[in-house]
């Protein structure tokens, strides 16, 4: 099915490491994102591409990075995990519609 | 700045009940607006959204929803829940402001619908 893949589902880091989170939409979407999604805090943006080439911050983008790899692949990648980056990452991507197509998501832990 | 606000953090109702989530948001302008789902453990899901036209949009699992743009609200109800309605919903609003796509979000609605 046409949708947003993201991987890995789970994954546990230990304080200090990095890891990248990888996203890819095959819909042709010209726009792509990267949420955290914490209880009580809703979602919350870390960095989106509006279209390949560009990419800006949100709302919470300090310890994280990203690439816009060409316009199928977005990734995250955390540098130095650290405990607070505890959450249930997502990444979505939109095209003329303007309606949001999310990924199912990416559990991480960081101990 | 543009601000989404959900009136009811946590519903709880019985099977059959009917359901109504408030939903206000701030701009002047127009308005692209949308309710997703988020089932336990799942990913958001497109409930329904609105564009332009008929202010009362149908989604799906017989849910809809009103526009009011006088009240700049854009709530969401269904007449009668069932348990598999238990879920957390969330309302995004999007200007309609040049090629923006970025979406502004509710901090959502956990409901629970007891059999």
């Amino acid at each position: 099915n046409a949708g947003v893949t993201q991987t890995p589902k789970f994954q546990v880091l230990k304080t200090g490491q990095s890891m990248t989170l990888q996203c890819a939409q095959d819909m042709n979407h010209n726009s792509m994102y990267w949420y955290r999604q914490d209880p009580g805090m809703g979602l919350r943006l870390i960095y989106y591409s509006a279209s390949e080439g560009t990419t800006d911050k949100g709302e919470v983008p300090n310890g994280y990075n990203v690439s816009r790899l060409n316009k199928r692949e977005f990734s995250l990648r955390l540098e130095s995990a650290a405990p607070s980056q505890t959450s249930v990452y997502f990444c979505a991507s939109s095209g003329q519609g303007y309606g949001y197509t999310f990924g199912s998501g990416t559990r991480l832990t960081v101990v | 700045a543009q601000s989404v606000s959900q009136h009811n953090h946590h519903v709880i109702l019985s099977e059959a009940a009917s359901l109504e989530l408030g939903c206000n948001y701030s701009y002047g302008g127009t308005v692209n607006l949308f309710w997703y789902v988020q089932y336990p453990g799942q990913h958001l899901q497109l409930l329904l959204k609105y564009f332009s036209g008929d202010p009362l949009v149908k989604g799906i699992k017989g849910f809809e929803a009103e526009f009011i743009k006088s009240k700049f609200s854009f709530n969401l109800r269904k007449p009668s829940v069932q348990w598999s309605d238990t879920a957390e919903y969330f309302c995004a609003v999007n200007a309609q402001a040049g090629n923006n796509r970025k979406l502004i979000w509710g901090l959502g609605t956990s409901l629970a619908v007891n059999p």
